[in-house]
């Protein structure tokens, strides 16, 4: 399968703890974006890289949030001392850098 | 700032009926448009998408949309539904300016056999 994976798919925290998902683009893809999707809404920008420079992130990424490319190719993003308001599907998506996006499965986030 | 809005929050429908679902953005100046699609348990998908030329554009499984600058809509058609159309189907915009995708809150579709 050559689309874009994410990993875990789900995971369950406890309120305080940091987690970290990653994401493998597709791989001749050199846009990667990160957004954030709750029930009833559409996904929500969190940050994307060109290659492996971050260009730009959204408000909504509180400083507990950070993200990193380091090589251009898989991303990673690690949220530290989670809150319950955090919970939510985290929805990665790979680009070429005119082309659409295509995204992976998400991983699911639930903090208890 | 820029935003989306999908009118239907959840349309039911009857195989063979036929489907519109509105989308209107508020960006004034160019824009690149999609139709995503989620179906139960799978990933989003691509649809459709507007980047520029002739403002009807065909996508996958029989969708169509239609831009229409002077009213600031993408509306997402299909003239006779089928029951494996069951999804979610967002709209999304990426302005002239940025390269991140807005989306709108969705429209839940159900199809009746």
């Amino acid at each position: 399968d050559t689309g874009v994976s994410q990993d875990p798919r789900h995971k369950i925290t406890k309120r305080g703890q940091n987690v970290t998902f990653r994401c493998d683009p597709i791989s001749e893809h050199n846009r990667l974006y990160w957004y954030r999707q709750t029930l009833g809404q559409g996904p929500e920008f969190l940050t994307y890289f060109q290659n492996e420079a971050q260009l730009e992130k959204s408000r909504l990424l509180s400083d507990r949030f950070s993200a990193e490319r380091p090589k251009g190719s898989f991303s990673t993003l690690e949220i530290q001392r989670t809150e319950q308001g955090d919970s939510a599907m985290y929805l990665c998506a790979s680009s070429l850098i005119t082309g659409e996006q295509y995204f992976g499965p998400g991983t699911r986030l639930t903090v208890t | 700032a820029q935003s989306v809005s999908q009118h239907n929050h959840h349309v039911i429908l009857s195989e063979a009926a036929s489907l519109e679902l509105g989308c209107n953005y508020s960006y004034g100046g160019t824009v690149n448009l999609f139709w995503y699609v989620q179906y139960p348990g799978q990933h989003l998908q691509l649809l459709l998408k507007y980047f520029s030329g002739d403002p009807l554009v065909k996508g996958i499984k029989g969708f169509e949309a239609e831009f229409i600058k002077s009213k600031f809509s993408f509306n997402l058609r299909k003239p006779s539904v089928q029951w494996s159309d069951t999804a979610e189907y967002f709209c999304a915009v990426i302005s002239y300016n940025t390269d991140k995708l807005i989306f709108g809150t969705g429209t839940r579709l159900q199809v009746f056999p």
